[in-house]
């Protein structure tokens, strides 16, 4: 596809569920980078990729977040045992290079119950 | 630590009308500053940025000038359309730093009525 595909586009689950949510970046984009989207704290930075390795940690909320990216291409970030401060709208971007202009996807909308 | 601050909103204004919305920032080192819009519905889109002092980023009418001794990237656009309204988040990347870490401001809603 032309642009970063995020999926689901919402997702609803019950709290102490997992969550498995996945970003597909532009084709040939090394770089991607997960952001979280919350009425309480604004847009905030949780973990990017350079290829598969994620060197900066730093932004995860808790040990309950991890995230993979695979073959340099797609990437899942999973929530383990979620909390309803866990509800947010989790955005992808992706960059053709670190430097590069990071094209967003439309997001996953997480609600827990 | 990297902060962005931008007006509070949300700012509702007539079409053709002057907009500005304000932004200051704080950063170690000599940070690239970027506005992004998000229209209803959609994604974040790159609007424009400016990656060292007194650089001006411009797009679709918009301009939003570098300025270092004030720290600040105020976006502006001359006459508005209602298509305009959404909302606009001021941004950095720090300077120094080997990736694009994106630090955000709290966003401000445009509503541009007819």
């Amino acid at each position: 596809g032309a642009g970063v595909s995020q999926s689901p586009s919402n997702k609803v689950t019950e709290k102490g569920k997992d969550v498995e949510l996945r970003c597909d970046p532009i084709s040939g984009h090394t770089a991607l980078y997960w952001y979280r989207q919350s009425l309480g704290q604004g847009l905030e930075f949780l973990i990017y990729f350079q290829g598969n390795s994620a060197p900066d940690k730093s932004g995860l909320p808790s040990d309950r977040f991890s995230a993979e990216r695979t073959g340099g291409s797609v990437s899942t970030l999973t929530i383990q045992r979620t909390q309803q401060e866990d509800s947010a709208v989790y955005l992808c971007a992706s960059s053709l290079g670190l430097q590069g202009p990071q094209h967003f996807g439309d997001g996953t909308r997480l609600s827990i119950l | 630590g990297d902060s962005v601050t931008q007006m509070e909103g949300p700012v509702t204004l007539s079409e053709e009308a002057f907009l500005t919305i304000n932004c200051t920032y704080t950063a170690t080192g000599y940070p690239s500053l970027f506005w992004y819009v998000q229209y209803p519905g959609e994604g974040l889109q790159l609007l424009l940025k400016a990656t060292k002092a007194d650089d001006k980023g411009s797009n679709k009418g918009f301009e939003a000038t570098y300025r270092k001794e004030t720290t600040s990237f105020h976006l502006e656009k001359g006459s508005v359309q209602v298509s305009d309204s959404a909302v606009y988040f001021c941004a950095l990347i720090a300077g120094g730093t080997s990736y694009g870490k994106l630090t955000f401001g709290q966003g401000t809603i445009l509503t541009v009525h007819p």
